[in-house]
């Protein structure tokens, strides 16, 4: 399918887990961002990448891990879930051009116990 | 750092009000700025946006205006139907393109 996914789309995991989130976008974007949404807060940055094996920290890195080895993969990890990362992750991406619109997967809802 | 401050919700409309949702912001220089809108169980959108001062971003009949005067960027429709019944978010761009957003703000429309 053409555009950006994310999965798995919902995902109940216990503290102390490792989690993967993943997000895979078909136009060769250069940038790909994860946010999270938390009521309140709108979507914070968590970690971003401009390229293919750069990336760089958000705002609220700590606890996520990231790589990106391939243009149009950008996984998220949660190394040790905790209960304030219960969030929904935004995975985004967009094109090398200043200004351009950010696209914006589904979303995948976690919920740590 | 840069900041996006933007009016508290929710609010709730009947079909066919005009609304405003207020947005500033904080940040080095003039970055573009951008409204999207998240409908139910789905990701975001963009709405419209700005990339320099006094140019007005528009779609769907939503408009907003960059001053950079009082660093604002509010968001206007002159006529709102049930259908806009959405979370809008204000953001900013940052140096490395990562959008800096508002706390979002819930809008309800009743027919």
């Amino acid at each position: 399918d053409a555009g950006i996914t994310q999965s798995p789309r919902y995902k109940i995991t216990e503290t102390g887990r490792q989690v993967t989130l993943m997000c895979h976008q078909t136009w060769s974007h250069s940038y790909m961002f994860w946010y999270r949404q938390d009521l309140g807060h709108g979507l914070r940055l968590i970690y971003y990448s401009a390229a293919a094996d750069i990336t760089d920290k958000g705002e609220v890195p700590d606890g996520y891990v990231v790589s990106r080895s391939k243009t149009e993969n950008f996984p998220l990890t949660l190394e040790s879930a905790t209960r304030s990362q219960t969030s929904v992750y935004f995975c985004a991406s967009t094109s090398r051009g200043a200004s351009y619109e950010q696209y914006f997967g589904p979303g995948t809802r976690l919920t740590v116990t | 750092g840069d900041s996006v401050t933007q009016m508290e919700g929710p609010v709730t409309l009947s079909e066919e009000a005009f609304l405003t949702i207020n947005c500033t912001y904080t940040a080095t220089g003039y970055p573009s700025l951008f409204w999207y809108v998240q409908y139910p169980g789905e990701g975001l959108q963009l709405l419209l946006k700005a990339t320099k001062a006094d140019d007005k971003g528009s779609n769907k009949g939503f408009e907003a205006t960059y001053r950079k005067e009082t660093t604002s960027f509010h968001l206007e429709k002159g006529s709102v139907q049930v259908s806009d019944s959405a979370v809008y978010f204000c953001a900013l761009e940052g140096s490395a393109r990562q959008l800096t957003f508002g706390s979002g703000t819930q809008l309800t429309v009743l027919p």
